[in-house]
Order: structure tokens, then C-alpha cells, then sequence
């Protein structure tokens, strides 16, 4: 069974940083790209992130890109979000999701339950 | 990037309607397509990749039809379990998009 654990989740202030992790299990972790997601209170999803199985390809949103940093541990079969600067916009639950193939054109599968990120002071 | 539209935002139906929810991307994305539901408090769950394939699970009354730009989740005959939000979701591009989600609510 595939399942997906989100933590990390935290009260920050506005220009701190946080490190989300997201422990994979019941597949072969490193065969697949892994995203991360997130929802503000009452809003809609956003694609965040995402690292392709081998972790050699990444890519992100503009909201995020240059102070977030997606990354993965094949051998911990862990997916990680370094978030650097945030800001009070960046206050949402934060889901990983497994990605059906390895790089590409591919659906997102499985979803944990998510990580409450808020940022205020 | 891609921009993805849905409508309508709210949907207000009865058990037993047929119901239909648009999505348009803002350039062809073929049939790079997924549609999402979501329950008050959970993950979202997948319904449909490549635009019209159903996964396993989904009930028969969902369908998904449209490439291109223009693309359509229908439910035959809403039932109670169906009250949820919806989004579609590009993955054509590496940098994926959603919709902003219809939500179906009780008439």
C-alpha cells in the first residue's frame, strides 16, 4: 500500500525558513517523480515543486522559485521542501503526491495528508 | 506557463442531476489532462488521467472527454458522495497548473 507522510509543518515568522520531509512507502521510491502541492486556507490547490526519480531534474512555480528547494533521499525513500524567506502568502497545507512515471507527462497519483505551513508573526 | 480555467466556480445541483464542469487551458496541452476530487479536509484524489481515462475505483457516472484546450468532467446522475470540489490540472509542461476548482454543492 502506498503511503506518504508529510512533517515538518510549523508557526514561522515572516523571512524563516522551514524543512518539510515526506517519508514514501509501499513502492519503489526511487522510480518515481514526487511533487509537492499546496493549499492556502479556503483556496484552491497550487503545484509547488517537482523532482523527477532520480532527483536530477527539478522545476518550480514562479511564486516560489529561487526560495524554495525541492530534493529527495533515494536511500531514505524521503521527498524534502527547504523553504527559505518565506512569506505570509506561503500559509497553507503543504501535500507531497507521487508523480505515475519517473519525469514527465504524468498524472499525480497518491497523495499524503498534508503539512500546515503558517507564517506570521 | 499554462493558465487553466474552470466553470463555473459553484455549482449548486440535486441528487440525480446531470452535471458538467469546464476546463480551458490557455494553450493545447493535447491530452495532458487530470481532473481531481476533494473533500472538506482531505487530499485530493485522482479521477481521470489523460483527459478520459477513469482510474480504478470511479464509479461509471463520472466520465472526462476534451484535448486540445477544451475539456469536460460530467457526472450522469450526482449522487450524495459527489459533493466535493473538482480541479483539473495540466501536466503538459513540467511546470503543472491547476484549475481554481468548481465546487459542487447541495440544491
Amino acid at each position: 500500500e502506498v503511503q506518504l507522510v508529510e512533517s515538518g509543518g510549523d508557526l514561522v515568522q515572516p523571512g524563516g525558513s522551514l524543512r518539510l520531509s515526506c517519508a514514501a512507502s509501499g513502492f519503489t521510491f526511487s522510480t518515481y517523480a514526487m511533487s509537492w502541492v499546496r493549499q492556502a486556507p479556503g483556496k484552491g490547490l497550487e503545484w509547488v515543486s517537482v523532482i523527477s526519480g532520480s532527483g536530477g531534474s527539478t522545476d518550480y512555480a514562479d511564486s516560489v522559485k529561487g526560495r524554495f528547494t525541492i530534493s529527495r533521499d533515494n536511500s531514505k525513500n524521503t521527498l524534502y521542501l527547504q523553504m527559505n524567506s518565506l512569506r505570509a502568502e506561503d500559509t497553507a497545507v503543504y501535500y507531497c503526491a507521487k508523480e505515475r512515471g519517473a519525469y514527465g507527462d504524468f498524472p499525480l497519483d497518491y497523495w499524503g495528508q498534508g503539512t500546515l505551513v503558517t507564517v506570521s508573526s | 506557463d499554462i493558465q487553466m480555467t474552470q466553470s463555473p466556480s459553484t455549482l449548486s445541483a440535486s441528487v440525480g442531476d446531470r452535471v458538467t464542469i469546464t476546463c480551458r487551458a490557455s494553450q493545447s496541452i493535447s491530452s495532458w489532462l487530470a481532473w481531481y476530487q476533494q473533500k472538506p479536509g482531505k487530499a485530493p484524489k485522482l479521477l481521470f488521467h489523460k483527459a478520459s481515462s477513469l482510474e480504478s475505483g470511479v464509479p461509471s457516472r463520472f466520465s472526462g472527454s476534451g484535448s486540445g484546450t477544451e475539456f469536460t468532467l460530467t457526472i450522469s446522475s450526482l449522487q450524495p458522495d459527489d459533493f466535493a470540489t473538482y480541479y483539473c490540472q495540466q501536466y503538459n509542461s513540467y511546470s503543472r497548473t491547476f484549475g481554481q476548482g468548481t465546487k459542487v454543492e447541495i440544491k
